[in-house]
């Protein structure tokens, strides 16, 4: 079993360039989270879902959507990227929303010039 | 909303010396996750506590969740090289929408 995969892993973008964050997990795990990690600011939640076709905002969702069309993929768009959304990020999935382990990913560093 | 505070940010020690991180949260809550994110790498689980004052010992590893369920620490004793990296913990709420709060996490850096 891979885990928790992100495609790709390093990704430098101009300002108002658009992307997509691809994560997948092969662990049938219902919940998937994306987070993003600052210096000194630890991992904030972005979007999460609680199953295939479901999406709920985090902490942070500004500037960001997502989609789970299946259940195994987790998709983290940047529609219009800023320099404020240079970041590591960290996809992750669980069985159970706050109640078990998450499982993250390798991460994707992101730079926007 | 939900804040989880740890402390403190940086630690430098040298090897064998013993390790305490500290997480206090705004808010009761329903359980505790602790994770380990090595340099350059992803976050790590080692361990969930969920009951009020409760212990848990993983080797060298001992975590502790409050009696009101509000603050937890984790402790390493006689530190090793390989206990390098940041240490996190992540607090969830009870009810609906369990998401993970985490900390700002503790850099632990082990000099040889």
């Amino acid at each position: 079993n891979a885990g928790v995969t992100q495609t790709p892993k390093f990704r430098v973008l101009k300002t108002g360039q658009s992307m997509t964050l691809l994560c997948a997990q092969d662990m049938n795990h219902e919940y998937m989270y994306w987070y993003r990690q600052d210096p000194g600011m630890g991992l904030r939640l972005i979007h999460y879902s609680v199953g295939e076709g479901t999406t709920a905002k985090g902490e942070v969702p500004d500037g960001y959507n997502v989609s789970r069309l299946k259940k195994q993929n987790f998709l983290l768009g940047l529609e219009s990227a800023a320099p404020s959304q240079t970041s590591v990020y960290f996809c992750a999935s669980s069985f159970i929303q706050g109640g078990s382990e998450q499982f993250f990913g390798p991460g994707t560093r992101l730079t926007v010039l | 909303g939900q804040q989880v505070m740890q402390i403190p940010q940086y630690q430098h020690v040298q090897e064998g010396e013993d390790f305490t991180t500290y997480c206090n949260s705004s808010t009761t809550l329903s359980n505790i996750q602790w994770y380990k994110q090595r340099p350059g790498g992803h976050p790590v689980f080692l361990i969930q506590l969920v009951k009020s004052g409760e212990v848990k010992k993983q080797k060298r590893l001992t975590f502790q969740f409050g009696e009101a369920k509000k603050n937890s620490s984790l402790h390493i004793t006689a530190t090793q090289t390989t206990d390098v990296g940041t240490y996190f913990c992540a607090g969830s709420l009870s009810g609906s929408a369990r998401q993970l709060t985490f900390g700002s996490g503790t850099q632990l850096t082990v000099l040889p």
